[in-house]
């Protein structure tokens, strides 16, 4: 597709239940972010993919949050055992990573609103 | 640690006002990123600009200039003749060198009235 896409645009659930959020990147970018929007905290880098290396997971708030990438393309954000505080907007982005370190600009997609009960 | 600071919360002018939205940045390192995205009510954020720490050059693109100060660590951005469609949340953010992810500004919600 012509840009990020992520799915679903709306997820409800019920407090202890586990949920798992999409993202699709641009086709041909390398790199890929998870971020989360929330009143109280604002914009919130929480995971960080880059090609074949290991992930950058810095950012996660607790182990009930884990990421895969498969195939080096679609991404899933999965939330166990879920707690009102994690009602927030996922954002994901993706960007053309250029070797030696430079950083590229990120392109975000329409993200997913968690809301739970 | 890298750290942005929007101290405008809100702001609101009446249409062909012009506009400036303040980004003050902190970071340790001497190459970094700075980018402008926007964020309009329907939630998607959109990018805007970037700029180097190595380019202190000011940028225009249309409306809309940059005001890069490496002095001061600001990176500040003007609307000119402002328009009902700019209504959105502007958000500043940096990258450094050895970070790639983005650190944002609390964003500043920006209101053109008719």
């Amino acid at each position: 597709g012509a840009g990020v896409s992520q799915s679903p645009s709306n997820k409800v659930t019920e407090k202890g239940k586990d949920v798992e959020l999409r993202c699709d990147p641009i086709s041909g970018h390398t790199a890929l972010y998870w971020y989360r929007q929330s009143l109280g905290q604002g914009l919130e880098f929480l995971i960080y993919f880059q090609g074949n290396s290991a992930p950058d997971k810095s950012g996660l708030p607790s182990d009930r949050f884990s990421a895969e990438r498969t195939g080096g393309s679609v991404s899933t954000l999965t939330i166990q055992r879920t707690q009102q505080e994690d009602s927030a907007v996922y954002l994901c982005a993706s960007s053309l990573a250029v070797l030696g370190g430079s950083t590229d600009t990120q392109y975000f997609g329409p993200g997913t609103r968690l809301t739970v009960l | 640690a890298q750290k942005v600071t929007q101290a405008q919360t809100e702001i609101s002018v009446v249409e062909k006002e012009d506009v400036t939205l303040d980004c003050v940045y902190e970071t340790r390192d001497t190459t970094y990123y700075l980018f402008w995205y926007k964020q309009p009510p329907s939630g998607e954020l959109v990018f805007l600009i970037r700029r180097n720490s190595f380019d202190e050059q000011n940028e225009i693109s249309g409306r809309y200039s940059w005001n890069f100060q490496k002095s001061t660590s600001s990176f500040n951005f003007t609307i000119t003749a402002s328009q009902v469609v700019d209504s959105a949340v502007y958000f500043c953010a940096v990258s450094s060198g050895s970070a790639r992810q983005l650190t944002f500004g609390s964003g500043t919600q920006l209101t053109v009235l008719p």
